[in-house]
């Protein structure tokens, strides 16, 4: 069964730690994405990367840093951790190309909570 | 930019009756429509997409019909169960290489018994 794996289901952080959340996948997709949901505000784009080694910003990028060193892994940095960005965060992988369009495969989300 | 409304929640429903969820899309190009649904402490997943004008996607007994003239993606079931209960999202593909999608806010459906 194909998967996105994200490394935590639940995160309890405080103010100004330097956070990681690790996001892996099995299928060989080129793209990856990082998305965070809020209630009343949907899924609101992060940064996403087409490549190795290769990112671009999404909506929301401030505050927020990625590294893509391996096909299979994205990771989503939070330099300085805020309050504000206590929530639900989602990694999605897509394939290039035709089948860029088919559709996301999510992981189960990681759900951070800065204090 | 592109851009997803979906009909604001959150809906209640008995068992067995007939679901609606309207969805309409602005973008630029030919867009690919999908429906995801996210269960209670889980990720989303894709319940259905259609990726030209006229298409129908369906899925466990959930519809909806790529209306190019409406901009309209409208999710449809005839006879929800309790199972069904989830939030449901409306997104749209911006059609490149990179396949960028953009959410709707989300629909909470509750079924109850």
């Amino acid at each position: 069964d194909v998967k996105v794996t994200q490394s935590s289901r639940y995160l309890v952080k405080r103010t100004g730690e330097k956070v990681f959340l690790e996001c892996v996948q099995d299928m060989d997709h080129e793209n990856m994405f990082w998305y965070r949901q809020d209630p009343g505000l949907g899924l609101r784009l992060i940064y996403f990367s087409y490549d190795v080694k290769m990112k671009e910003k999404g909506d929301i990028p401030e505050g927020y840093s990625v590294s893509r060193e391996k096909k299979e892994r994205f990771s989503l940095i939070l330099e300085s951790a805020s309050t504000n960005q206590t929530s639900m965060y989602l990694c999605a992988s897509i394939s290039a190309g035709a089948r860029a369009n088919y559709g996301y495969t999510f992981g189960s989300g990681t759900r951070l909570t800065v204090v | 930019g592109d851009s997803v409304t979906q009909m604001e929640g959150p809906v209640t429903l008995s068992e067995e009756a007939f679901l609606t969820i309207n969805c309409t899309y602005t973008a630029t190009g030919y867009p690919s429509l999908f429906w995801y649904v996210q269960y209670p402490g889980e990720g989303l997943q894709l319940l259905l997409k259609a990726t030209k004008a006229d298409d129908k996607g369906s899925n466990k007994g959930f519809e909806a019909t790529y209306r190019k003239e409406t901009t309209s993606f409208h999710l449809e079931k005839g006879s929800v169960q309790v199972s069904d209960s989830a939030v449901y999202f409306c997104a749209l593909s911006d059609g490149t290489n990179a396949g960028k999608s953009t959410f709707g806010d989300g629909t909470t459906l509750t079924v109850k018994p």
